[in-house]
């Protein structure tokens, strides 16, 4: 399986601020995603990084707030804009492989806006 | 949208029990996963079920796909402290727009006492 790199594992940042997050993925993968999750919950899906072209986004997320790049099929940001202490949470990325049934997850930036 | 309902949100118990997961759905899903997560760290494949009534076992765990493809049950037999983390089932959407995203149910947080 694809092992991922996500930096960085944790940040404390001031409101108003942007911070960007990356996944470094050690071979090419078909499909990279970015998660959100607090804290022994679940994940929820922000959008899919499509390369090339502009993200994916779910319902109640938006390219404003959540800018995504991913330029070729191993690398992705996921940016936070404008922070505010809503937006502390862990995001994750996660990637599919090439002929992989199983998705792979980074360990996560555990953001905390203060 | 598709949901996953997953119960119970919370597990405490001694080492030596047994306890079963569950995860349903109203919608078929092409195949659904079951990851395990701890603190820190993103969430761990550990199995695919893929087709109706199949049954996957891993070590003490034990894992039944429902056979009309809308639930699924995990089982552990005679947990031990290390089986410890949060359990997430997570159903694979095969068609359109949706292709490829995970749904994840609510997660189980396990605590096995020694």
């Amino acid at each position: 399986s694809a092992v991922i790199s996500q930096k960085p594992s944790r940040d404390i940042c001031q409101r108003g601020t942007s911070l960007t997050i990356q996944c470094q993925v050690d071979s090419q993968v078909t499909m990279m995603f970015w998660y959100r999750q607090q804290p022994g919950q679940s994940l929820t899906l922000i959008a899919t990084a499509n390369q090339g072209s502009e993200a994916t986004y779910e319902s109640g997320f938006v390219i404003d707030k959540f800018p995504i790049s991913r330029p070729n099929l191993t690398f992705s940001t996921l940016t936070v804009s404008n922070m505010s202490p809503e937006d502390s949470s862990i995001y994750l990325c996660s990637v599919v492989g090439f002929g992989v049934v199983g998705y792979t997850f980074g360990s996560g930036t555990r953001l905390t806006v203060v | 949208t598709q949901l996953l309902e997953q119960s119970p949100q919370f597990l405490s118990i001694q080492e030596g029990e047994n306890l079963t997961v569950y995860c349903n759905s109203s919608s078929v899903f092409s195949s659904l996963q079951w990851y395990r997560q701890e603190p820190g760290e993103g969430p761990v494949l550990l199995v695919t079920v893929v087709t109706g009534g199949e049954v996957k076992k891993l070590k003490r765990l034990t894992f039944q796909f429902g056979d009309a493809r809308k639930d699924s049950s995990l089982h552990i037999t005679a947990a031990q402290p290390g089986d410890t983390g949060l359990y997430l089932c997570a159903g694979v959407n095969a068609g359109g727009t949706s292709y490829g995203k995970l749904t994840f149910g609510q997660g189980t947080i396990l605590t096995v006492h020694p």
